[in-house]
C-alpha cells in the first residue's frame, strides 16, 4: 500500500524568506503522480503543484518549486519569498495512474502547518 | 466556471441518526471522490465515482455509502451515526480521476452529539 509521510508537523518562516517542506512516500509503482495541496483556515484544499514521476524536471509554479528525488522517494516543496497568505496546512499527496484496481484515490500525508511571521 | 459545491456546510446530528451530504462537481468533471478529515486520522479516502460507477472504496464500514447521478452530482450517506463520525467531509472533482488536477469543495462539517 502506498504511504505518504510528512515528518514536520509544524514549520515557521519569516516573511520574504524561503522555506522547504519535506515529504517522503512509499510505492512499488514506477509511474505515479505527486501533489502538494494547501489548506488555509477556510478549509478549502487548493492544488499548489503537481509532479509526474516520469518527468525528470522538477515542477515549478511561480514562487513554489519541488525537489523530486525518485530513487529516494522524496518530494519536498520549496516556497520562496514567503508571504503572509502562504500560511496554511500543506499536504503532500500521491496518486497512481488512472488504471484499474485500487487506484482512483489520493493518499495524503498528515500535513505540515506553516506559519509565516511578519 | 462554478467551483465544487458541497451542501450543507455545517450539520449537527444525534448519534444513531443518518445523514446525507451532497457534492456538485465542476461542469464537465465526471470523477467525484470523498474524503474524511479528522485531527487524529488526517485525510482518509472514502470512495470515488466516475460516470455513476464506484471505482474505488476506502476502508470504512458499510455505514458509509455513496452514489453518483447521471449529472455527476454525488451524495454520500452515513447511517447509524457514531460520535467518531464527527469530521470535515471533503469532496473532490476531477475530469478523469484523482491523478489529474482535483478541485475540492469547502467541505461539510459534521458534528455528531
Amino acid at each position: 500500500a502506498q504511504t505518504v509521510t510528512q515528518s514536520q508537523p509544524e514549520m515557521s518562516v519569516q516573511e520574504a524568506e524561503t522555506v522547504t517542506l519535506s515529504c517522503t512516500y512509499d510505492t512499488s509503482e514506477s509511474d505515479y503522480y505527486l501533489f502538494w495541496y494547501k489548506q488555509p483556515p477556510s478549509r478549502q484544499m487548493i492544488l499548489v503543484i503537481r509532479q509526474e514521476a516520469y518527468k525528470q524536471q522538477n515542477a515549478t509554479e511561480n514562487r513554489f518549486s519541488v525537489n523530486f528525488q525518485k530513487a529516494a522517494k522524496s518530494f519536498s516543496l520549496k516556497i520562496s519569498d514567503s508571504q503572509l497568505g502562504d500560511a496554511a496546512m500543506y499536504f503532500c499527496a500521491y496518486a497512481a495512474p488512472n488504471s484499474g484496481g485500487s487506484n482512483y484515490k489520493l493518499t495524503f500525508g498528515k500535513g505540515t502547518l506553516l506559519t509565516v511571521n511578519p | 466556471k462554478a467551483g465544487v459545491t458541497q451542501t450543507p456546510r455545517y450539520l449537527i446530528k444525534t448519534r444513531g441518526q443518518q445523514v446525507t451530504l451532497s457534492c456538485s462537481p465542476i461542469s464537465g468533471h465526471r470523477s467525484v471522490s470523498w474524503y474524511q478529515q479528522t485531527p487524529g486520522q488526517g485525510l482518509q479516502f472514502l470512495f470515488e465515482y466516475f460516470s455513476e460507477t464506484q471505482r474505488n472504496k476506502g476502508n470504512f464500514p458499510g455505514r458509509f455509502s455513496g452514489r453518483q447521478f447521471s449529472n455527476s452530482r454525488s451524495e454520500m450517506n452515513v447511517s447509524t451515526l457514531e460520535l467518531g463520525d464527527s469530521a470535515l467531509y471533503l469532496c473532490a472533482s476531477s475530469f478523469m480521476g484523482p491523478n489529474t488536477e482535483a478541485f475540492f469543495g469547502q467541505g461539510t462539517r459534521l458534528t455528531v452529539v
